[in-house]
């Protein structure tokens, strides 16, 4: 299947810095990757719907001067979370689609750790 | 908000007890159902993507069903091994074409 990295896997960093994570779709070009951030014991709750070349959508409750995202190509995504405070404290996991319509398959990355003291 | 829900929570069963779980999702406005498998430290892997009313899917041992007029879709396991062990995830898809996905349930396979 396809391949979908993020980076860093795990990031411990002080309050008030700003933590940047990248989504990479290795083999395939993804014009629409999501941002999911999940709490212990919560389901999976979807962040923002990063869009090559456009803003992102971002779901209700979500700050988006915060958790900024920049869709700069059809393989990347970055989510940069923006004076991070203990609460910020969560998994954060993307995913790409391959857009490719009804066989359209949506690929997660392996998620990220953050930990902010 | 849309309410996906998964049962039971965790799972223990033996080495070679079959076993199923439960997703339930809004009866309308339904596009798929996905079915993940999410171990510890990896990404989640899809299982199946259901969109048809009464689609059953097999992959080895593991097996789906779906009904979308009442809303629900069981995940079976035949002959668990311990390398089931993981979380299996469903998500709903809407109208609006993003998953919404359910708390997961844990299985736990014991040699």
């Amino acid at each position: 299947g396809a391949v979908v990295s993020q980076h860093p896997s795990r990031v411990i960093c002080k309050s008030g810095t700003s933590v940047k994570i990248e989504c990479r779709s290795l083999d395939f070009q993804a014009t629409t990757m999501f941002w999911y951030r999940q709490f212990p014991k919560q389901s999976l709750m979807l962040m923002a719907t990063s869009n090559e070349g456009s803003k992102a959508t971002y779901e209700q409750g979500v700050e988006k001067d915060k958790f900024l995202i920049n869709h700069a190509s059809l393989t990347l995504s970055t989510l940069t979370v923006t004076s991070a405070h203990p609460e910020d404290s969560s998994f954060y996991i993307c995913s790409a689609n391959t857009g490719q319509g009804s066989n359209d398959e949506q690929f997660f990355g392996p998620g990220t750790r953050l930990t902010v003291l | 908000i849309l309410n996906v829900e998964q049962s039971p929570q965790s799972l223990h069963v033996q080495e070679g007890d079959s076993t199923n779980f439960t997703c339930s999702f809004p009866s309308s406005n339904f596009y798929a159902l996905h079915w993940y498998r999410w171990e510890t430290a990896k990404s989640p892997e899809a299982l199946f993507v259901m969109t048809l009313n009464g689609d059953e899917k097999k992959k080895g041992r593991i097996s789906a069903t779906l009904n979308t007029k009442e809303g629900y879709s069981y995940l079976y396991i035949k002959g668990s091994q311990p390398e089931d062990s993981a979380t299996y995830l469903c998500a709903f898809e809407g109208g609006s074409y993003i998953p919404t996905f359910g708390r997961g349930t844990s299985l736990i396979v014991h040699p």
